[in-house]
């Protein structure tokens, strides 16, 4: 019973280039969206993270765009670098309930 | 340095056995959580706790039992009745709801 779908399962960008990851959720009660970067052996940090009365966020390189009315939000990797190359995922509300996961790869 | 110490990090399980993941925080988080972790699957909730003497099933209980008698510390044991216990074990807090989740940096566990 997922509650919050994410694509894609992976991804391989080339060094510089933006890196997007979807997630589409369904219950409109949600109201905080963080994202999480998990690197191999550790567990996952939060990222960034947006509450639905804005409809973007950006920390540096990271940005989550987010659409209310479609229920789906997004994170845009700009300038993806190497060390980039992690799990991502994304979770909506304290719901307990997380997308399945992106592994991205950067290609130097 | 405040977070969540989780130990062992690797756990070797003979059939029949039952083995107990211990999860510590020092961030005064009220809620705990325990996750299971498999190739491709994300993570899966097992059991949580809000408060003290209190814990509820996640979406994947069956075969693991916790105890919550420290606001400190939320330990996993997975019991022989898990019959599929390979994972990547992961223990995580928050202080409030819609607040992030804090993890640990996890347990692997092997059958042997």
């Amino acid at each position: 019973q997922q509650q919050v779908k994410q694509s894609p399962q992976s991804l391989i960008v080339q060094k510089g280039g933006i890196s997007i990851i979807n997630c589409a959720y369904e219950n409109t009660a949600f109201d905080y969206f963080p994202w999480y970067q998990q690197f191999p052996g550790k567990g996952p940090a939060l990222l960034i993270a947006i509450r639905p009365d804005v409809s973007e966020k950006k920390e540096g390189r990271f940005t989550i765009s987010f659409n209310k009315s479609a229920k789906q939000f997004s994170l845009h990797i700009m300038d993806s670098q190497p060390g980039d190359s992690a799990t991502y995922f994304c979770a909506a509300d304290n719901d307990m309930r997380f997308g399945a996961g992106t592994r991205l790869t950067v290609k130097p | 340095d405040g977070g969540i110490t989780q130990s062992p990090k690797y756990l070797f399980r003979k059939e029949g056995q039952n083995v107990t993941l211990s999860c510590e925080q020092n961030l005064n988080h009220d809620a705990m959580y325990w996750y299971r972790q498999d190739p491709g699957q994300g993570l899966r909730l097992i059991y949580y706790s809000q408060i003290v003497n209190d814990f509820q099933k996640g979406d994947i209980a069956e075969g693991y039992s916790v105890s919550r008698e420290k606001k400190e510390s939320f330990p996993l044991t997975v019991t022989s009745a898990q019959k599929n216990p390979t994972a990547f074990y992961l223990c995580a807090s928050s202080s409030l709801e819609d607040q992030p989740q804090h993890f640990g940096d996890g347990t692997r566990l092997s059958i042997l």
